[in-house]
């Protein structure tokens, strides 16, 4: 098993640009989240999804739009990159089975919006 | 509202000494408490996890944390230090419920001496 993985590992991007990171598990788990990890604030919930064919917001959505077409897979876009934007990414999985789930996460996709 | 907070932002152990990390949270309920590892240019991992029974919990690499509901605590423990912990820690929270979102405090970089 892969777990979660994460593609790109590393990106730069022009102000204005667009991008998607793709983010893949292979344990069928039903919950996935995106993050984003910037210096002395910890992760920030973007957005979320609890199945497939659903998402939600979570405490930082501004700017990302995000799709979850298939079960293994949830996509975040950026449409318009800012240099706000500039952070450490983090997928991650559950199975949803239970409240109190672990969270398995990817290794991350560094961005650098210039 | 509810928030995990970790006041140390970086602490310096000696190779061999104990550690604790501080973890507070502010919840209306007993929360679910994780702590996660992240070494440098990786994803998170899960040492280990509270969600009911016994307050004293053990995870991998050694470590334990003890949940304390009257100092709103979940302090993380290890009695020996190896250079190998070297690493950022971070203490997060959920309150279960139908979408099992976590609140992430903002980290402890561990620095360990020789």
């Amino acid at each position: 098993n892969a777990g979660v993985t994460q593609t790109p590992k590393f990106r730069v991007l022009k102000t204005g640009q667009s991008m998607t990171l793709l983010c893949a598990q292979d344990m069928n788990h039903e919950y996935m989240y995106w993050y984003r990890q910037d210096p002395g604030m910890g992760l920030r919930l973007i957005h979320y999804s609890v199945g497939e064919g659903t998402t939600a917001k979570g405490e930082v959505p501004d700017g990302y739009n995000v799709s979850r077409l298939k079960k293994q897979n949830f996509l975040l876009g950026l449409e318009s990159a800012a240099p706000s934007q500039t952070s450490v990414y983090f997928c991650a999985s559950s199975s949803g089975l239970h409240s109190q789930e672990t969270q398995y996460f990817g290794p991350g996709t560094r961005l650098l919006v210039l | 509202a509810q928030s995990v907070t970790q006041p140390d932002i970086h602490i310096t152990v000696s190779e061999g000494a104990s550690l604790e990390l501080r973890c507070n949270y502010s919840y209306g309920a007993t929360p679910y408490l994780f702590w996660y590892v992240q070494s440098p240019g990786q994803g998170l991992q899960l040492l280990l996890k509270y969600f009911s029974g016994d307050t004293l919990v053990q995870g991998i690499k050694g470590f334990e944390a003890e949940f304390k509901r009257s100092q709103s605590s979940f302090n993380l423990r290890k009695p020996s230090v190896h250079w190998s912990d070297a690493a950022e820690y971070f203490c997060a929270g959920g309150n279960g419920g139908a979408t099992n979102k976590l609140i992430f405090g903002t980290g402890t970089l561990l620095a360990v001496q020789p």
